[in-house]
């Protein structure tokens, strides 16, 4: 079964500091997503890359940055946390040429 | 962007069939979703139609697509407790590997 493996389940951090998220996935797929979901606004596409050191804008990129060194690795950057930056954040990755997509957990992630 | 659109909340009884209905808006996507979320998880993917297909059947589960109508729907024949989630219709805009449009997603709540 394809793992997609997000590093925190939960993560409290103040505004202003820089967060982190992690995603692995170990399938060797070319594409990873990062997704935020929140309560009436559905799943909403942030960043997403096809393939090492490539990145390209979703629909709600602002606030955010991604890094993708290693083709299992696709890390979410919040440069400086905001309160409006508190959501559930979705990791998933699919292979090349097939659009299905496998999903982490989750991180829950709470700026006060 | 593009725009699927679902309704929030489904309620049904247990032993009953579900029904849950979804329009979308780009003519030229590959393939349809739907997937589940159970609470606390992430989305599993639970069944595709491809877009030159009306009907899949998946043990109790039966996606018909309305192409000319933009309509997809879910059913889910026998529903039992564990069918309680999230539903969650999506798109792949223009058949690409650009990631998924998801529908805000369809509370399916399990009376007994």
């Amino acid at each position: 079964d394809v793992k997609v493996t997000q590093s925190s389940r939960y993560l409290v951090k103040r505004t202003g500091e820089k967060v982190f998220l992690e995603c692995v996935q170990d399938m060797d797929h070319e594409n990873m997503f990062w997704y935020r979901q929140d309560p009436g606004l559905g799943l909403r596409l942030i960043y997403f890359s096809y393939d090492v050191k490539m990145k390209e804008k979703g629909d709600i990129p602002e606030g955010y940055s991604v890094s993708r060194e290693k083709k299992e690795r696709f890390s979410l950057i919040l440069e400086s946390a905001s309160t409006n930056q508190t959501s559930m954040y979705l990791c998933a990755s699919s292979p090349g040429n097939i659009e299905k997509l496998f999903f982490g957990s989750g991180t829950q992630l709470s700026v006060l | 962007g593009e725009d699927v659109e679902q309704s929030l909340f489904l309620s049904v009884r247990e032993g009953d069939s579900s029904v849950i209905n979804c329009t979308y808006t780009d003519s030229s996507s590959t393939y349809l979703y739907w997937y589940k979320q159970e609470p606390g998880a992430g989305l599993q993917l639970l069944t595709y139609i491809f877009s030159n297909m009306d009907m899949k059947q998946d043990q109790r589960l039966t996606v018909l697509l309305n192409k000319k109508d933009k309509h997809l729907s879910l059913r889910i024949a026998d529903t039992q407790t564990g069918d309680s989630a999230i539903y969650f219709c999506a798109e792949n805009p223009g058949g690409g590997a650009d990631g998924l449009t998801f529908g805000k997603g369809t509370h399916l709540i399990i009376q007994p």
